[in-house]
């Protein structure tokens, strides 16, 4: 079945610092999404793209179908943005995703 | 619009029993979809139940099982409870049922299941 890497598993910033989450998949996929757990441990929507470029305020990502990986860019963190971001993929013919092992974002004041 | 609502939040259980688990779906979504999530194993794909069918199972034992109902709600049994199903379990809802289409999915706040 298809996989779905992260990196880097762990990654701390100074609050303002820029960061780049990079997801890779093994598998034509359907569906591409990055999600950020929250501390309750409910998955809360970042991105849903399965390729191309999106943009959400400090956020955005980009999804290269064709070379399978995608990148979750976050601007000016702040320290609010701490936290386990996933990504993850559906495989093609299937509604289900497959999740990466999560990046941990540490932000300090 | 409601989001995709699952109780109960918490749960205490002990080993041997078993433990149902609902979901509400968003309104209009008919696929829903289980994970659990273990520091161990991390996310883990369940099952996935489209207009009361169960279309996509992944690789759990016998002893979890779910099924859907006509409003779109869905349910998961663990039977025979292990200290191993110690977990968080989310549910999520998707709007398009086909499966060469799938579309965005909305997750609950999850139940945090513990066997004792």
């Amino acid at each position: 079945g298809i996989q779905v890497e992260q990196s880097p598993p762990d990654l701390i910033l100074q609050e303002g610092a820029n960061s780049t989450l990079r997801c890779n998949f093994s598998d034509s996929v359907n569906n591409l999404q990055w999600f950020h757990q929250n501390p309750w441990g409910q998955l809360i929507n970042l991105f849903y793209i399965p390729s191309g470029t999106k943009q959400n305020g400090r956020l955005s990502a980009t999804t290269v179908a064709t070379e399978r990986y995608s990148l979750l860019y976050i601007s000016s963190s702040q320290t609010t943005d701490s936290g386990v971001y996933f990504c993850a993929a559906s495989p093609q013919g299937a509604q289900k995703l497959v999740f990466g092992q999560g990046t941990r974002l540490t932000i300090n004041p | 619009k409601a989001g995709v609502t699952q109780t109960p939040r918490y749960l205490i259980k002990t080993r041997g029993q078993q433990v149902t688990l609902s979901c509400s779906p968003i309104s209009g979504h008919r696929s829903v979809s289980w994970y659990q999530q273990t520091p161990g194993q991390g996310l883990q794909f369940l099952f996935e139940y489209f207009s009361e069918t169960q279309r996509n199972k992944g690789n759990f034992p016998g002893r979890f099982s779910g099924r859907q109902f006509s409003n779109s709600r869905s349910e998961m049994n663990v039977s025979t409870l292990e200290l191993g199903d110690s977990a968080l379990y989310l549910c999520a809802s998707s709007l398009v049922g086909s499966a060469d289409l799938n579309t965005e999915a909305f997750f609950g706040q999850g139940t945090r299941l513990t066997v004792v």
